[in-house]
């Protein structure tokens, strides 16, 4: 029972143009969520996060939106650059973190030229 | 330079051999964790050791699968005896939830393990 979905297992966007990643969640208990990056070879690493009292936090091209009614959230990358090609992962948390975090399958962004 | 390093990188081996990863946590970080990432799972929570103690393996199969970590520095995943389905990439992410709400886990570049 995947408690946190990321339903497109691959996003193909143009250079320059924006890149949505989208995440759905079934645990209320939810309070922290986190966008990790990972490129081939390599272990994810962090990209951004949103507290659950947020409904967004941004950083420089990246923005995360938080719908909690709808349990989803978002990642938004603007402008999309070919370095952004990744595997994307959505994680969740409940009181911070501590007790490690549940992830999505992950999303394939290629971003094309 | 602080980062999670894992040994061995890659590891081939055979049904029904022992198989040891190690993991080096950030020095000062006291929670340690191991994922294993699969193409129809994702990155699923094996273990979790906050200040050396074990808190959470219930992502783990028990009858082959252990988890310790012997000092501060150094986590050990064993698998014995290996099986193919156990094959994927295996990584270690080590945090400081030291009473700081929302921090997030580092990972270290994972071991690949074939079992054929």
């Amino acid at each position: 029972d995947q408690q946190v979905k990321q339903n497109s297992p691959s996003l193909s966007v143009q250079e320059g143009r924006i890149s949505i990643l989208n995440c759905d969640y079934t645990n209320s208990m939810f309070d922290y969520f986190l966008w990790y990056k990972k490129y081939p070879a390599e272990g994810p690493t962090f990209l951004i996060s949103i507290s659950s009292i947020k409904d967004k936090n941004e950083d420089g091209r990246f923005t995360v939106f938080l719908n909690k009614s709808a349990k989803h959230l978002s990642l938004h990358i603007v402008p999309s650059q070919p370095g952004d090609s990744a595997v994307y992962f959505c994680a969740a948390s409940i009181g911070g973190g501590a007790d490690g975090l549940t992830f999505g399958k992950g999303t394939h962004l290629i971003i094309q030229p | 330079d602080a980062r999670v390093t894992q040994t061995p990188r890659h590891k081939v081996t055979e049904m029904g051999q022992e198989v040891t990863m190690r993991c080096q946590p950030i020095l000062g970080h006291n929670t340690v964790f191991w994922y294993r990432q699969t193409m129809m799972q994702g990155l699923e929570l094996l273990a979790y050791f906050r200040n050396r103690a074990p808190l959470d393996d219930s992502g783990m199969p028990k009858d082959r699968f252990s988890a310790e970590m012997p000092d501060a520095t150094l986590a050990t995943l064993k698998i014995q005896p290996s099986e193919p389905r156990d094959s994927a990439v295996y990584f270690c992410a080590s945090g400081s939830p030291t009473g700081v709400l929302n921090t997030e886990a580092f990972f270290g570049q994972g071991t690949r393990l074939t079992v054929v």
